[in-house]
């Protein structure tokens, strides 16, 4: 069972680069989202998605766009990348009956703009 | 509102000492306080969670305290040991249907052999 997977694990790209970091889950999970992770930040939602053809915006949306064809795929887009966007990126998905059920996270994505 | 403020930052104990994570919450209609733990180059797994409707969970050497008029709750990790150093997250959420989940910021452990 792989879970939630992600690539690339490691990028670096220039600013004003585009880029797209994919993720996909085989658990047949409704929500899914993307997180990124700076120190003292915690864990922040950028994007999320309720289901196929839903997304809605996180916490810091700017300069990131996403979109959910499948329940399987969620990929996170960079349309110009900054170095304000140096951080490590997580994908979590999880069932969507219950507040409680548990989110599953990817191994995270580093990604470096210089 | 939707704030989980977590304490302290970082924390190092000794081999078998009981660190104690803080965090704190302002809306009550958050119903589920999970804690996640993270290892360097990992993502987040669950460790251990708990509901208002009781003031304490254990698992293991792990347990939630939870105190719902104060609105906080604590992760204690009894007789520690060098393999917990990690980062732990705290967290919040409501079960209205959306997929909104709270993390503090996070608290890295060390525990020194």
């Amino acid at each position: 069972n792989a879970g939630v997977t992600q690539t690339p694990k490691f990028q670096v790209l220039k600013t004003g680069q585009s880029m797209t970091l994919q993720c996909a889950q085989d658990m047949n999970h409704e929500y899914m989202s993307w997180y990124r992770q700076d120190p003292g930040m915690g864990l922040r939602l950028i994007h999320y998605s309720v289901g196929a053809g839903i997304t809605d915006q996180g916490e810091v949306p700017n300069g990131y766009n996403v979109s959910r064809s499948t329940t399987e795929d969620f990929p996170l887009r960079l349309l110009s990348a900054a170095p304000s966007q140096t951080s490590v990126y997580f994908c979590a998905s999880r069932q969507a009956d219950s507040s409680g059920n548990t989110i599953y996270f990817g191994e995270g994505s580093w990604l470096t703009v210089v | 509102q939707q704030q989980v403020k977590q304490s302290p930052q970082s924390l190092i104990v000794q081999k078998g000492g009981i660190p104690i994570i803080n965090c704190a919450y302002e809306n009550t209609a958050f119903d589920y306080f999970p804690w996640y733990q993270q290892f360097p180059g990992k993502g987040p797994a669950l460790l251990i969670a708990i509901r208002p409707d009781v003031s304490e969970k254990k698992e293991g050497r792990f347990t939630i305290s939870f105190n719902k008029s104060a609105k906080q709750f604590s992760l204690h990790i009894m007789d520690s040991q060098p393999g917990d150093s990690a980062t732990y997250f705290c967290a919040a959420s409501i079960d209205s249907g959306t997929y909104k989940y709270i993390f503090g910021t996070g608290t890295r452990l060390k525990v020194l052999a």
